[in-house]
């Protein structure tokens, strides 16, 4: 059974980086099949799309948030990973990892959430 | 940018009630349209895929449709473990992403 993970640090300060990692078990990254993506959720508020790659490493950004973020992949850990630079409190979210079947062009495995939140 | 449209942006219901959601694009006609469900405190689950397509494990209850710039999600007899907050999802140039902004579903 696909399951994916989020981790990295819960608490960030303003003007840094907001570094996370996905790792995916029960499942490859290296499939020709799939998508990762992240989501972020501010508290309280709708979900937002942050961006998608493929095995290739080929990545898809939104564009609100193109010019900050980094993704990146390593099929041979089996993870992906998020890189927002110059975060503020507005980034403070609960950051989702999930998986796009190219077929599907939805998202329908999520992690669980990890909370990360902006501030000194 | 495409941008998503939903409506109601919240419903109050009564189980058994046939409630009905609807999601339009700034622009364009994407083909790609999902729904989901959201409860407090979880991921979101994946109820419809390709503005139709009842994603497996799903009950019945739930189905997407469209008419002409509107896309629909109905849930025909709303049951108690309906009550949450329901997105749509446009990837109009896959795998590009647009989430609406969401529709509280909670208790009459």
């Amino acid at each position: 059974q696909l399951q994916l993970q989020e981790s990295g640090p819960g608490l960030v300060e303003p003007s840094e980086t907001l570094s996370l990692t996905c790792t995916v078990s029960g499942g490859s990254l290296s499939s020709d099949s799939y998508y990762w993506g992240w989501v972020r959720q501010p508290p309280g508020k709708g979900l937002e799309w942050i961006g998608t790659i493929y095995y290739t490493g080929t990545t898809y950004y939104s564009p609100s948030l193109k010019s900050r973020v980094t993704m990146s992949i390593d099929t041979s850990k089996n993870q992906f990973s998020l890189n927002l630079k110059s975060v503020t409190a507005a980034d403070t979210a609960v950051f989702y990892c999930a998986r796009s079947p190219v077929s599907l062009s939805a998202f329908d495995s999520w992690g669980q959430g990890a909370l990360v939140t902006v501030s000194s | 940018d495409i941008q998503m449209t939903q409506s109601p942006s919240s419903v109050s219901a009564s189980v058994g009630d046939r409630v009905i959601i609807t999601c339009r694009a700034s622009q364009g006609l994407p083909n790609w349209l999902a729904w989901y469900q959201q409860k407090l405190g979880r991921a979101p689950r994946l109820l419809i895929y390709g503005t139709s397509g009842l994603q497996s494990g799903v009950p019945s209850r739930f189905s997407g449709s469209r008419s002409g710039t509107e896309y629909t999600l109905t849930i025909s007899s709303l049951q108690p473990e309906d009550f949450a907050t329901y997105y749509c999802l446009q990837a109009g140039t896959s795998p590009l992403f647009t989430f609406g902004p969401g529709t509280r579903v909670d208790i009459k």
